[in-house]
């Protein structure tokens, strides 16, 4: 089973700062995925990353995957309340621990 | 319309007990999964199914047992519960056994004491 790691485990923002979450392999992915779980639900996916180097823009969350696709970074701009979650990566099936994410008002 | 639907959200028994969670998808997916969600928020793949067949069985005790009677549904049993096997289990589907792109169950809480 590949390991993921996840950084940082927990995050405690205000409105407005950015941030950014990394995942990282010591394997090569061939694709990887990031999900939101907010509390009391289950995971909802947020995209796919395939291409090393590939950018994909979701509003204000900016996914980018490694060159050597062994790698992907989050970054949230201009944070909300309404991000805060549990943020996840992965190589199906196996997921990362996660990154805990609160954005206070 | 729910997409992936698990049932009881909800389910606080004794220790010795055996006790089912069921899951039905109406995404018309191939592939469905099985995940314990441990305190730490931990999500650990238990099994997967392909059209009926499984295809991931991980190291978890033959305690557990999922059964699929068609691809649109996926049980899991769980026979002579302990407190260990506290916590929340995730269904979840995807259009094939690549796993692009799964759809999670909004969970079951299991609570043993």
């Amino acid at each position: 089973t590949q390991l993921l790691e996840q950084s940082p485990q927990f995050l405690s923002i205000q409105e407005g700062e950015n941030l950014t979450v990394y995942c990282n392999s010591s394997s090569v992915f061939s694709s990887l995925q990031w999900y939101r779980q907010e509390p009391g639900e289950g995971p909802v996916l947020l995209v796919t990353v395939v291409t090393g180097g590939e950018v994909k823009k979701l509003k204000r969350l900016t996914f980018q995957f490694g060159d050597a696709r062994k790698d992907s970074s989050l970054h949230i701009t201009a944070a909300q309340p309404g991000d805060t979650g549990l943020y996840l990566c992965t190589r199906v099936p196996t997921f990362g621990r996660g990154t805990s994410l609160i954005v206070h008002p | 319309d729910t997409a992936v639907s698990q049932t009881p959200k909800y389910l606080v028994t004794q220790m010795g007990n055996d006790k089912s969670i069921k899951c039905e998808q109406n995404l018309g997916h191939d592939t469905m999964y099985w995940y314990k969600q441990d305190s730490k928020k931990f999500l650990k793949i238990m099994f997967s199914y392909n059209n009926k067949e499984l295809i991931i069985n991980e190291t978890v005790p033959n305690r557990f047992s999922p059964k699929s009677p068609d691809k649109a549904h996926l049980n899991l049993h769980i026979n002579s519960l302990e407190l260990g096997d506290s916590a929340v289990y995730f269904c979840a589907s995807s259009q094939d056994f690549n796993g692009y792109g799964y759809t999670f169950g909004s969970g079951t809480r299991l609570t043993v004491v």
